[in-house]
């Protein structure tokens, strides 16, 4: 069974741009989480997403966004890149958050560079 | 404001003698703990969790042990590998409604042969 997939896996962009970011979860897995990982806040929620609606939100600003489609697929969007952006983003996939204690498999990451 | 803690970003041990990581958590809502590794390149993966109903979950080399008064729980890892070198995260969750997991800043684990 493929793994948590997610592209690219390194991006470069500049201050102001907007970015797209893509994850393909496991087979059969229905909800998709996103985090920001950088060295001094460790691994910050964003969303979560489920049956295609954001079931859950982190404290972002607006200019984080994300969908998920009819295939579980998701992607988040970054527009007005700031430096501070710059950062590990990871999706996780779990079955079905019914039982809550489901287990996330993560994916390896895009790693966003700002400048 | 940092609810989960593990407050030794790093820490050495010799291959074969035990490694005990801690973690620290202050939001008496959270009611399952996991941790998980990551190694450099990759995304973590799931290691061992545990829920507040029990305080010891055991899965060979590892084991969780959660202390509910303290709110604090430690993993440990006995014999210690080279292979286990990497990054580790505490997270925890509050199973109720709002099921954010929240995550520690990890611990870098060296393990030296």
């Amino acid at each position: 069974k493929a793994g948590v997939t997610q592209t690219p896996r390194y991006l470069i962009k500049t201050r102001g741009q907007q970015v797209t970011l893509s994850c393909s979860p496991i087979s059969g897995h229905r909800s998709v989480s996103w985090y920001q990982q950088t060295p001094g806040q460790g691994l910050q929620f964003l969303f979560e997403y489920f049956s295609e609606t954001q079931r859950n939100k982190g404290n972002f600003p607006g200019r984080f966004s994300g969908r998920q489609f009819s295939n579980s697929r998701s992607e988040m969007n970054v527009s007005t890149l700031e430096l501070g952006d710059s950062a590990l983003y990871l999706c996780a996939s779990t079955r079905d958050p019914a039982g809550n204690t489901d287990t996330q498999y993560f994916g390896p990451g895009t790693r966003l560079t700002v400048l | 404001d940092q609810q989960v803690k593990q407050n030794s970003p790093s820490l050495s041990v010799q291959e074969g003698r035990i490694s005990i990581l801690n973690c620290d958590y202050t939001n008496s809502m959270f009611d399952y703990f996991l941790w998980y590794k990551k190694y450099p390149a990759e995304g973590p993966t799931f290691l061992i969790s545990i829920s507040s109903i029990k305080d010891k979950n055991e899965d060979g080399r590892f084991t969780v042990f959660l202390n509910k008064s303290a709110k604090h729980l430690s993993l440990h890892i006995v014999p210690s590998q080279p292979g286990d070198s990497a990054v580790y995260f505490c997270a925890a969750l509050n199973a109720g409604n709002n099921r954010k997991l929240i995550w520690g800043l990890g611990t870098s684990l060296a393990v030296n042969p």
